[in-house]
């Protein structure tokens, strides 16, 4: 099946810091999603993409589906505490395709 | 509204045991599915259904039973517990491309 490479795994940065993480595929997806999980919680959605090259924003957060549909980016700027959590990216074929997640990545950040 | 609603949160489980993991959701949703988080291995899916009477298999279907007699329920179903099914359980529901997921279920099998 479709695998989803995310990276970085973690990452421990200090309050004020701009944030980055990628994921990329080995096959192409029509639609790109990026959700954020909090300690103890379900995963929520933060951003969705669904046209390739379309760059996206939702307050601090700003995500872009890549040109060739195999890879997406989320930034996060001046970070704050709240912003701890693991950061799901999911893509999707189409209409009421499964999602393929990516192993996530965990933020944390130092006040 | 409630939205998905996951019970129990946290389940002991000794080895061979049953249980359901129940699952319910309010918005009418016809699409719901199960996942599994464990470290490292972020999100799989177990089983998924697209509406009442209809279930399918996901990533890792094996030793889970699911059923879907209602829109809004969408039990999962352990038959033997095994060690490597403790595991943190995620319901979801999805209208469209956006998942809406449950609190989840902390499973431990001893």
């Amino acid at each position: 099946g479709q695998q989803l490479n995310q990276s970085p795994q973690s990452m421990f940065i200090q309050e004020g810091e701009d944030v980055s993480m990628n994921c990329t595929s080995s096959s192409i997806f029509n639609t790109w999603l990026w959700y954020k999980q909090d300690p103890g919680e379900g995963p929520v959605l933060l951003i969705a993409l669904y046209k390739a090259g379309e760059l996206t924003s939702n307050g601090r957060l700003t995500a872009q589906f890549g040109i060739t549909r195999k890879d997406s980016f989320l930034n996060i700027s001046a970070s704050i505490p709240s912003d701890v959590g693991i950061y799901f990216c999911a893509g999707q074929n189409s209409g009421y395709s499964t999602l393929t997640f990516g192993k996530g990545t965990m933020l944390l950040v130092s006040p | 509204n409630a939205g998905v609603t996951q019970t129990p949160k946290f389940q002991v489980l000794k080895t061979g045991q049953s249980m359901t993991l129940q699952c319910a959701q309010d918005m009418n949703h016809e699409y719901m599915s199960w996942y599994r988080q464990d470290p490292g291995m972020g999100l799989r899916l177990i089983h998924y259904s697209v509406g009442a009477g209809i279930t399918d298999q996901g990533e890792v279907p094996n030793g889970y039973n699911v059923s879907r007699s209602t829109t809004e329920d969408f039990p999962l179903r352990l038959l033997s517990a095994a060690p490597s099914q403790t595991s943190v359980y995620f319901c979801a529901s999805r209208m469209g491309q956006q998942l809406h997921f449950g609190n989840g279920t902390r499973l431990t099998v001893t």
